[in-house]
């Protein structure tokens, strides 16, 4: 199985409300990424965890909130966006940081209304 | 972080090979250089890497240059199904700093 799963695919959500975006990976990888990509563009990294700890944060607004409760699940809480918040927003995991091949999910389609 | 250069999009006929060029300049001795492709609405996709040596996989070749400023992507034999967005990447890593930056790669459609 060298799938990572992305839930939901799509997600409309208003300014006040509070959603969750789940990934999944079931291949025993211990380094798991969110990216976000704006139509046209190219993915831009947000958060790394390794080994279900947070390694990186690329600034991003407190109002994205990510959690890893365990080596196969990846969290990213949202609170309070904005409609320039809407996007694509990727999930992606490696065997560890040195990994050599990362794997993405299809994403999560993101509107911000 | 080096950075890559990569036109903005290229046209490959169906069953030809299609070369895709990356500039990186600005590369460090132990920074390798990836590819990706993004078929529309789908997630990334690794294709191949390499440090110094030229590689190949089932998928494609790659070729970098000896002084590592440049590299050629190679798909022998490009289909329909390539059309995509190939991204060129030069990976950071050190410690708990590993990214893999993305630049804006070149869009790759494949002609009947």
């Amino acid at each position: 199985d060298t799938e990572v799963t992305q839930t939901p695919k799509h997600l409309v959500m208003g300014m006040t409300n509070k959603k969750s975006l789940k990934c999944e990976q079931h291949m025993g990888h211990r380094a798991m990424y969110w990216y976000k990509q704006k139509a046209k563009k190219p993915p831009e990294l947000m958060f790394v965890y390794s080994y279900e700890k947070l390694s990186i944060n690329e600034s991003v607004p407190s109002r994205f909130s990510p959690e890893c409760p365990n080596s196969s699940l990846l969290n990213l809480h949202l609170h309070a966006l904005q409609p320039e918040d809407s996007a694509l927003y990727l999930c992606a995991s490696s065997q560890d940081l040195g990994g050599t091949e990362a794997f993405f999910g299809q994403g999560t389609r993101l509107t911000v209304v | 972080d080096a950075k890559t250069t990569q036109p903005p999009s290229m046209d490959c006929a169906e069953g030809r090979a299609a070369n895709l060029p990356c500039n990186h300049s600005t590369i460090s001795g132990n920074e390798y250089v990836y590819w990706y492709r993004q078929i529309h609405s789908q997630g990334p996709q690794y294709i191949i890497h390499g440090l110094k040596n030229n590689e190949t996989n089932e998928m494609a070749s790659l070729i970098i240059t000896e002084d590592r400023k440049s590299s050629t992507l190679i798909l022998p034999h490009a289909t329909l199904r390539d059309t995509a967005v190939y991204y060129c990447i030069v990976r950071v890593y050190g410690g708990a700093t590993n990214k893999l930056i993305f630049g804006t790669g070149t869009l790759l459609a494949v002609q009947p």
